[in-house]
């Protein structure tokens, strides 16, 4: 089956750290460029960060650069978003996401929750 | 950035009528190198993932009915939903992917009358 599974998710103090991961199956990852965008509770989708399919190139939203990393690990099909220094505005479902030829996204995670709180 | 603006925020509509969903972008997303517009329509039901309906504004994702279709070039642009569905309450969304970084419109809701 075709599909992404984010993990990672969970309530962290603000300045805290966290790693989501993104396991995708049923396709060839290596093939596709990656994003992770995030949705606040209630709120739209926003677009965090890309990845092409080798990892050398990396774009980020400016609300979250110099505090996170995308990066990702084609031998063992997964994702990453390493997520520092954290605040309350950083609490959102974060999907990772597959990106069709040209820039739509074509498949969808379930999403791994991320909440900021003390 | 791209800013894409959705109306209305919300609408309701009777079961069996067409719902109509209005996406501007503030800048052309066409490309007029190869003639396409670089706009997508997502549909998000309740505790769910997005699913992606309509690429390059108009051609529809494997699978999705008929009854979904969207229309427009430039800066403006429509999804219609023909004949509305119960399982077609949801929130959509557009999305350009034109320009860096990729930017969506805040959403619609659509429920039934």
């Amino acid at each position: 089956e075709v599909q992404l599974l984010e993990s990672g998710g969970g309530l962290v103090q603000p300045g805290g750290s966290q790693r989501l991961s993104c396991a995708a199956s049923g396709f060839t990852f290596s093939h596709y460029w990656m994003y992770w965008i995030r949705q606040a509770p209630g709120k739209g989708l926003v677009w965090v960060s890309s990845i092409d399919y080798d990892g050398s190139v990396t774009t980020y939203a400016d609300s979250v650069k110099g505090r996170f990393t995308i990066s990702r690990d084609n031998a063992k099909n997964t994702l990453y978003l390493q997520i520092n220094s954290l605040r309350a505005e950083d609490t959102a479902l974060y999907f990772c996401a597959r990106v069709a030829g040209a820039g739509a996204i074509n498949l969808w995670g379930q999403g791994t929750l991320v909440t900021v709180s003390s | 950035d791209i800013v894409m603006t959705q109306s209305p925020d919300s609408l309701a509509v009777s079961l069996g009528e067409r719902a109509t969903i209005n996406c501007k972008s503030s800048q052309s997303v066409l490309n007029s190198s190869n003639n396409k517009n670089y706009l997508a329509w997502y549909q998000q039901k309740p505790g769910q993932s997005p699913k992606l309906l309509i690429y390059w504004a108009s051609t529809r994702e494997s699978g999705v009915p008929d009854r979904f279709s969207g229309s427009g070039s430039g800066t403006d642009f429509t999804l219609t939903i023909s004949s509305l569905q119960a399982e077609d309450v949801a929130v959509y969304y557009c999305q350009q992917f034109f320009g860096t970084p990729i930017t969506f419109g805040g959403g619609t809701k659509v429920d039934i009358k």
